[in-house]
């Protein structure tokens, strides 16, 4: 089953714009991640948030958490056309397992 | 460091076939995780090892598949006999400290087609 589900499923921009990605979840969590994964490819980790952590930054990418809402964001700035990609958010909980969303593809127009 | 690294990259065959998936986690990696893709479900946990022994095998769908880690450096995972609805990308993943404290580093998958 999957814990996190992205919003939007689908999301096209043109170079240059920001991306925004969101992620719901239902269960307490110890951490949330971030996934790329290109065609073809396996995932890419991008960035983990940990449960007592409000926000986090790492080049082009900040992530939000806000556990009271169980939801998360992704915001990718300045994009580019190798951002294209789709992105998923996990979720860590106690038993060292991660629990995927559906995913958003992203497709940055050039 | 070459990252995790599963053979073959594409596997066809036919149903009732046994499919032998293989990986090799990064060096120094404690914990080996096989998840599955399909459209349908997206990305599915099967089984992680910790050190070699699994853990959590609540994920594998039925006694046709099974899992091994022989030593630190070699896993497989083993579909006989394969069904049609097993096709799928199977990914093995690795990480130092689980999945709760460090992050998960993918090979570039196995895309099974059983026909």
């Amino acid at each position: 089953s999957q814990q996190g589900e992205e919003d939007p499923q689908a999301l096209s921009i043109q170079e240059g714009e920001n991306a925004t990605m969101n992620c719901s979840y239902k269960t307490s969590i110890n951490n949330l991640q971030w996934y790329r994964q290109n065609s073809g490819r396996g995932l890419v980790h991008l960035i983990l948030i940990r449960s007592n952590e409000r926000e986090k930054h790492s080049g082009r990418l900040r992530v939000t958490l806000d556990t009271s809402k169980k939801s998360s964001s992704l915001l990718i700035t300045a994009s580019r056309a190798a951002d294209t990609a789709s992105y998923f958010c996990a979720t860590g909980n106690a038993g060292n397992m991660l629990t995927f969303g559906g995913g958003t593809r992203l497709m940055v127009k050039p | 460091d070459a990252g995790v690294i599963q053979s073959p990259r594409h596997e066809v065959t036919e149903m009732g076939q046994e499919v032998t998936l293989r990986c090799k986690p990064i060096s120094g990696h404690d914990y080996l995780f096989w998840y599955r893709q399909t459209m349908m479900r997206g990305l599915e946990l099967l089984i992680y090892f910790n050190n070699n022994v699994p853990i959590d095998d609540s994920g594998m769908p039925e006694d046709r598949f099974s899992a091994k880690m022989p030593n630190a450096s070699f896993s497989t995972l083993k579909i006989q006999p394969s069904e049609p609805r097993d096709s799928a990308v199977y990914f093995c993943a690795s990480s130092y400290n689980g999945a709760v404290y460090s992050p998960l580093h993918f090979g570039n998958g196995t895309r099974l087609t059983v026909t």
